[in-house]
C-alpha cells in the first residue's frame, strides 16, 4: 500500500507545453511538499503546504502553481515549460505542521525537450 | 554559507567496513535530524530521524547529533554492497515547516 504516491513516473514533453504532475498521501499526514532534485541529486523545497493552504514558496517562478483540493493531494502545474525545468521532483508528506520527518514519493522524471 | 554541508563523495569502501557518513549545519534552531537512503532512479527512504541531540540506533545504523558542534553523523556497520546508495542529511523545524537537505554523499561497497 504506497504511501506517497505520484503520477505519472515519466515525463517527456517539448518546450512551451503545459503540464501537471499529481500527488496523494495515505498517511493522514497535514503538511505536503514538492521538490526539485537537479542532475547533482540536490533536493531543494519548493513549495509546502499544511491543511491545504500555501505555507512555503521557495522563490519558484511563477510558472509552476501548486494546487492542494484537500490535505490528501497537492499536484503541480507548470505553465511554458523551459529546458532548465528538466529535473527530477518530488512530492512529499510529514505530519502536523512539517519541519519533521518526510515520507517521499517515486518521483517524477520531466525531461524538457 | 550552505545551511547543510555534506561531502558529496563518492565513498568507496569494502564489504565489512565501517562507514562514516557526516553534515554540517549552521542554524542552530533546527531540532530534528534525519538521514534518508536514495536508491538510483527511486525516492529518498527515511532511514533515520533523531530529536535533538543524542545517539539513536537502528540494527546496522547508528545516528549521532551533536547540537553544540552542528555536527550530525550516520554510521553504517558491517557495510553491504546493498548500501550502496546516496545518503542525504535533512534537517528540520517544526517552526520553519519544511526539511533542508544535505547535498547527499554516494556511498559505494564493493564485495
Amino acid at each position: 500500500d504506497t504511501a506517497v504516491s505520484q503520477t505519472p513516473k515519466y515525463l517527456v514533453t517539448q518546450m512551451g507545453n503545459d503540464k501537471s504532475i499529481k500527488c496523494e498521501q495515505n498517511l493522514g499526514h497535514d503538511t505536503m511538499y514538492w521538490y526539485k532534485q537537479d542532475s547533482k541529486k540536490f533536493l531543494k523545497i519548493m513549495f509546502s503546504y499544511n491543511n491545504k493552504e500555501l505555507i512555503i514558496n521557495e522563490t519558484v517562478p511563477n510558472r509552476f502553481s501548486p494546487k492542494s483540493p484537500d490535505k490528501a493531494h497537492l499536484n503541480l502545474h507548470i505553465n511554458s515549460l523551459e529546458l532548465g525545468d528538466s529535473a527530477v521532483y518530488f512530492c512529499a508528506s510529514s505530519p502536523d505542521t512539517g519541519g519533521t520527518e518526510a515520507f517521499f514519493g517515486q518521483g517524477t522524471r520531466l525531461t524538457v525537450v | 554559507q550552505k545551511e547543510v554541508e555534506q561531502d558529496p563523495g563518492p565513498l568507496s569502501v569494502p564489504e565489512g567496513a565501517i562507514v562514516s557518513l557526516n553534515c554540517t549545519y549552521s542554524n542552530s534552531a533546527f531540532q530534528y535530524f534525519m538521514w534518508y537512503r536514495q536508491y538510483s532512479r527511486k525516492g529518498p527512504e527515511l532511514l533515520m530521524y533523531t530529536y535533538s541531540s543524542g545517539n539513536k540506533e537502528d540494527g546496522r545504523f547508528t545516528a549521532q547529533v551533536d547540537k553544540s558542534s552542528k555536527y550530525i553523523s550516520l554510521f553504517i556497520r558491517d557495510s553491504q554492497p546493498s548500501d550502496s546508495a546516496t545518503y542525504l542529511c535533512a534537517i528540520g523545524d517544526t517552526g520553519f515547516q519544511k526539511l533542508v537537505f544535505g547535498t547527499g554523499t554516494r556511498l559505494l561497497v564493493s564485495p
